[in-house]
């Protein structure tokens, strides 16, 4: 099955601070998705992107569908932004597979 | 519009027990997925459903079953409950699929002792 790898696993930033997170998947997917898991377990959608650039506010994501990676950009995090990142891969067959994540600490 | 709900939020079972988890999802969608979320495991699919019928199923032993009403709101059971199903379960709501944005509920914390 494809493997979703993301990277870093742990970011510590100062508000302000821009970051870029990184999802490589193994294997050509027809639907790619980020999330935000917040500390009490909600899972946010932030962009549904299976190829090409979006932005929303201070967020955006690019995925190079040929390259099989995918970018999250955070700009100007507030301490609001902490919490789990993921990113979400489908195939095609109705079933999204996870990475693991990359924790973030937006310190005041 | 409201957004998906489950219920219940928190479900403390013991073992050999089963449970049911309920998930109504955003009106007007007809796709619902459930995934099981854990420490050591990350987040698992389970199921997806579309208009009743379940499209793919995740790697689950068959204590594990699911169902779509008519209605697009969707059960999960899982029978003889066992330690390793403490669990964070999400379900997710879509119009059209995996081919379009996710909303997850707030799922259900099941606890097994």
């Amino acid at each position: 099955g494809i493997q979703v790898e993301q990277s870093p696993p742990d970011l510590i930033l100062q508000e302000g601070a821009n970051s870029t997170l990184r999802c490589n998947f193994s294997d050509s997917v027809n639907n790619l998705q980020w999330f935000h898991q917040n500390p009490w377990g909600q899972l946010i959608n932030l962009f549904y992107i299976p190829s090409g650039t979006k932005q929303n506010g201070r967020l955006s994501a690019t995925t190079v569908a040929t390259e099989r990676y995918s970018l999250l950009y955070i700009s100007s995090s507030q301490t609001t932004d902490s919490g789990v990142y993921f990113c979400a891969v489908d195939s095609g067959t109705y079933k999204y597979i996870f990475g693991t994540g990359t924790r973030l600490k937006v310190l005041a | 519009k409201a957004g998906v709900t489950q219920t219940p939020r928190y479900l403390i079972k013991t073992r050999g027990q089963q449970v049911t988890l309920s998930c109504s999802p955003i009106s007007g969608h007809r796709s619902v997925s459930w995934y099981q979320q854990t420490p050591g495991q990350g987040l698992q699919f389970l199921f997806e459903y579309f208009s009743e019928t379940q499209r793919n199923k995740g790697n689950f032993p068959g204590r594990f079953s699911g169902r779509q009403f008519s209605n697009s709101r969707s059960e999960m059971n899982v029978s003889t409950l066992e330690l390793g199903d403490s669990a964070l379960y999400l379900c997710a709501s879509s119009s059209r699929g995996t081919n379009y944005g996710y909303t997850f509920g707030s799922g259900t914390r099941l606890t097994v002792v």
